[in-house]
This record gives C-alpha cells, sequence and structure tokens, in this order.
C-alpha cells in the first residue's frame, strides 16, 4: 500500500545534538512537507520542497534543515541551534495542487 | 506566517449530539480542507472544499466553502465516541502550501 513513512515514532535527543528525522513516501509525490505542531497551535511550517534538489524555508525554518536528494525521501535535521525543538513533527506529501495533504504519523521529538 | 481562526478552540459534548466548528481568515482561499487527528497520529483528511458556496458532505460529516472564500464550517452530526479528536481546517494558497487552523479539540461524553 502507498503512503508515508516516518521513523522513528520516538526520538530523544541531548541538548547541543544534532538529530534527523527520515520520512519516506511512495505515493510518486512531488511535492513534500515538514510541519511542527505543539499543543494549542495547530501545525506551522518548518520547510517544503516542490521538486527533486529544489526546497524552500516555510515560516518557522531557523534552526532546522533539509535535504531532497531523491523524490521519495526528505530528511529533516533538527540542529543545535533550534532553541526548543521538543515537538510533534509531520511529514506530508502531495500529488498537485488542490489533491490536499497526506501525512505521515509523525515523529516525537523531545530534548532531556 | 499566515494562520486561521478556528473556533471553537475545543468542545465538550453528549454522544449523540450534534457539533459545529467553523474557520475564518483575512485572505481567500481557493480550497479549504478539513482533517481529524487521533492521538499520536498525522492528521486525515476528511472533507476538500473547491468552490465558493459548495457544500460538501462524507457520511455524518458537512463542511461548506464560505461565499466570501475567506471562511469555512463543518458539522458532525449524531456525534459517536469514534469522532473523539482534534479537528483542523486548512487554507490552501499558492505552492501548493496549506494554512492550518489551530484546530478544535472535540470530548465525547457517553
Amino acid at each position: 500500500d502507498g503512503g508515508i513513512t516516518q521513523s522513528p515514532k520516538y526520538l530523544f535527543r541531548k541538548e547541543g545534538q544534532n538529530v534527523t528525522l527520515s520520512c519516506e513516501q511512495n505515493l510518486n509525490h512531488d511535492a513534500m512537507y515538514w510541519y511542527r505542531q505543539d499543543p494549542g497551535q495547530g501545525l506551522r511550517l518548518i520547510y517544503y520542497s516542490q521538486i527533486v534538489n529544489d526546497f524552500q524555508k516555510g515560516d518557522i525554518a531557523e534552526g532546522y534543515s533539509v535535504s531532497r536528494e531523491k523524490k521519495e525521501s526528505f530528511p529533516l535535521t533538527v540542529t543545535s541551534a533550534q532553541k526548543n525543538p521538543t515537538a510533534f513533527y509531520l511529514c506530508a506529501s502531495t500529488k498537485g495542487f488542490n489533491y490536499g495533504y497526506t501525512f505521515g504519523s509523525g515523529t516525537r521529538l523531545t530534548v532531556v | 506566517g499566515q494562520q486561521l481562526n478556528q473556533s471553537p478552540q475545543s468542545m465538550f459534548i453528549q454522544e449523540g449530539e450534534d457539533v459545529s466548528m467553523n474557520c475564518t481568515s483575512s485572505s481567500i482561499f481557493n480550497t479549504w480542507l478539513w482533517y481529524k487527528q487521533e492521538p499520536g497520529e498525522g492528521p486525515v483528511l476528511l472533507i476538500a472544499l473547491y468552490k465558493a458556496g459548495e457544500l460538501t458532505s462524507n457520511g455524518r460529516l458537512t463542511a461548506q466553502f464560505g461565499i466570501t472564500r475567506k471562511d469555512s464550517f463543518l458539522n458532525i452530526s449524531a456525534s459517536i465516541p469514534s469522532d473523539v479528536g482534534i479537528y483542523f481546517c486548512a487554507g490552501q494558497e499558492g505552492a501548493q502550501k496549506l494554512v492550518f487552523g489551530q484546530g478544535t479539540r472535540l470530548t465525547i461524553n457517553p
């Protein structure tokens, strides 16, 4: 079955460390997105990519980085520069304009 | 970045009651979407609306795209326990980007 897979489901990180969250899709979607979710704040866009080897910053890109070397994969790195990284991270993809997004099941990152 | 105003933020209802929630925006959107999120999972698309004034149903769910293109509402009729979750509205702007509301948390007392 086609879908989006995020891994790991839970991730613990020490302060000062970089960590990479995985997002893989087999839906043949061109566009992929990373959102951050905090309680009571909805979903905020971190980065998005409409095509391989191209990506744009979203509303809260500071302290994050991404790459899009393959159509299927859009990993997100949370760097030590991100001041408050503890959150639920969601990856999504879409086949095109007006099709809505398909979301992964999320990664909960906790900084300890 | 732009966000939508979604209300109410939370609802506590009895099983069998109807539910209504809405979203408003200062900007015009070409598409409105409604998602449901269950704990620890990603949002799942419930209804998509593509034309101003459009009224669309999906089982007990009904959503409308406001005529001004700046608002949308979602109704759930005869609520059941599995309706519990967080409901998000989303408006689609350029470059395939979605803007999300803050969510409505629905709790149902059996």
